[in-house]
């Protein structure tokens, strides 16, 4: 098991353009959530999906974040026009079931390093 | 609202010297703790959680809700447990998939 993939693992991109960040999740793994970590700062929870379900987007920006995990292939999280201050590291983790916490844990990508100049 | 803080953002200490990294957290119901680690250029790895009461490499944590703490300990730290180490910590109730981190501490064991 190659664990959560998640490409690019850094990407460039001028202030204005969209940002398309992919997360493959664990095999067997249906539960998928995305995180952000702004410099110097703690991982910060944006986003909890399941095959074709938005279940918790309390995280998520109000404007030009979106996510998607599709029946098929890897979560998407979409970042339009994107400005400096979207600049940040988002990291991407998943676990079977959706107990994460008591019953497994989640399992984390290593990240897709997002620059905005 | 839930809140995790570690007061340390770097950490150094000799190989054999006894290590402490700090957590302290705000949560209003009965969370639940954890200790993750980040070795370089490596994934964000769970190390250990409060409900486990285990030790993982011969580190352990215990929660001490009087003190709203959940501090990391080692008695003596190898070279190899230099890293970013994350507190987190998850509520209670039908949103306990959600975790919230602190900003972490970069320990690093110098020979």
């Amino acid at each position: 098991n190659a664990g959560v993939m998640q490409n690019p693992r850094h990407l460039v991109r001028r202030r204005g353009q969209e940002a398309r960040l992919r997360c493959s999740p664990m095999k067997g793994h249906s539960h998928v959530y995305w995180y952000r970590q702004l410099p110097e700062e703690g991982l910060k929870f944006m986003v909890y999906l399941q095959k074709e379900n938005i279940i918790d987007e309390s995280g998520m920006p109000k404007e030009r974040f979106s996510a998607e995990f599709p029946k098929e292939g890897p979560s998407i999280l979409r970042i339009q026009q994107v400005v400096r201050g979207d600049s940040a590291a988002y990291f991407c983790a998943s676990s079977p079931n959706a107990r994460v916490v008591l019953n497994t844990e989640a399992f984390f990508g290593q990240g897709t390093r997002l620059t905005v100049v | 609202a839930q809140r995790v803080t570690q007061p340390e953002k770097l950490l150094s200490v000799f190989k054999g010297a006894p290590v402490e990294l700090k957590c302290n957290y705000s949560y209003s119901g009965s969370p639940e703790l954890f200790w993750y680690v980040q070795y370089s250029r490596q994934r964000l790895q769970l190390l250990l959680r409060h409900i486990s009461r285990e030790s993982i490499k011969g580190f352990t944590a215990d929660l001490n809700k009087g003190e709203t703490s959940f501090h990391l300990k080692k008695p003596f730290a190898q070279e190899e447990d230099s890293a970013m180490y994350y507190c987190a910590l998850s509520g209670s109730g039908g949103s306990n998939y959600k975790l919230t981190f602190g900003k972490g501490t970069l320990l690093t064991v110098n020979p």
